[in-house]
């Protein structure tokens, strides 16, 4: 069974510029997470999809984020503009259950200078 | 709000040595717990999880957690740790009214020695 692919691994940008991240979940699960994980810290939600609506993004900086699930399978995490504060790990996760048991991708690392 | 504490930051053990990892959570409701790690240079991937029933759950590689309701606890055991458990666990909490969301703490480095 394929795993949650994302792209690109690493990142580097400079403060202001634009930045997005593609994941792809496991085919089948419906459900879709962005965390965001900063160094020395566990992974936060920032937004959750059910198929291609949105269940919860209160922790979403929306003044700078956005997020979209295109046809309910695919995401797209898009910073803009930047911040030095957004240096992290953004981890795409799926899930099948809803019940917390979820799949991670290998995550985005994002360093902004 | 609710929060999810991990004791230790970083716990360093020789081979054969047993461990706990300790997890408290904040929550009054009914809860789903889990255990995730990250090998090094790897994705998190599940290491066991609780939903209800026998609140002592095992998981892979020979871990277990007990679940203690009263304590609002859910602790990672092994009896004899092997130097590839090196990674990063967290522990995770998801409220059973708020559709598979995680909440994390902020993780133990466990560190092997051979």
């Amino acid at each position: 069974e394929a795993g949650v692919a994302q792209s690109p691994r690493y990142k580097i940008i400079e403060k202001r510029q634009s930045v997005a991240f593609w994941c792809n979940p496991i085919s089948g699960h419906a459900t879709l997470y962005w965390y965001q994980q900063i160094l020395g810290q566990g992974p936060k939600l920032l937004i959750q999809f059910q198929n291609n609506g949105v269940v919860d993004d209160s922790q979403l900086p929306k003044d700078r984020f956005s997020a979209e699930r295109l046809k309910g399978v695919d995401s797209t995490l898009k910073i803009q503009p930047a911040k030095l504060e957004d240096s992290a790990v953004y981890l795409c996760a799926s899930s099948f259950t809803g019940t917390g048991e979820a799949f991670f991708g290998q995550g985005t690392r994002l360093t902004v200078v | 709000a609710q929060s999810v504490s991990q004791h230790n930051h970083h716990v360093i053990l020789s081979e054969a040595a047993s461990l706990e990892l300790g997890c408290n959570y904040s929550y009054g409701g009914t809860v789903n717990l889990f255990w995730y790690v990250q090998y090094p240079g790897q994705h998190l991937q599940l290491l066991l999880k609780y939903f209800s029933g026998d609140p002592l759950v095992k998981g892979i590689k020979g871990f277990e957690a007990e679940f203690i309701k009263s304590k609002f606890s859910f602790n990672l055991r092994k009896p004899s740790v092997q130097w590839s458990d090196t990674a990063e666990y967290f522990c995770a909490v998801n409220a059973n009214n708020q559709g598979g969301k995680l909440i994390f703490g902020q993780g133990t480095e466990l560190s092997v020695k051979p």
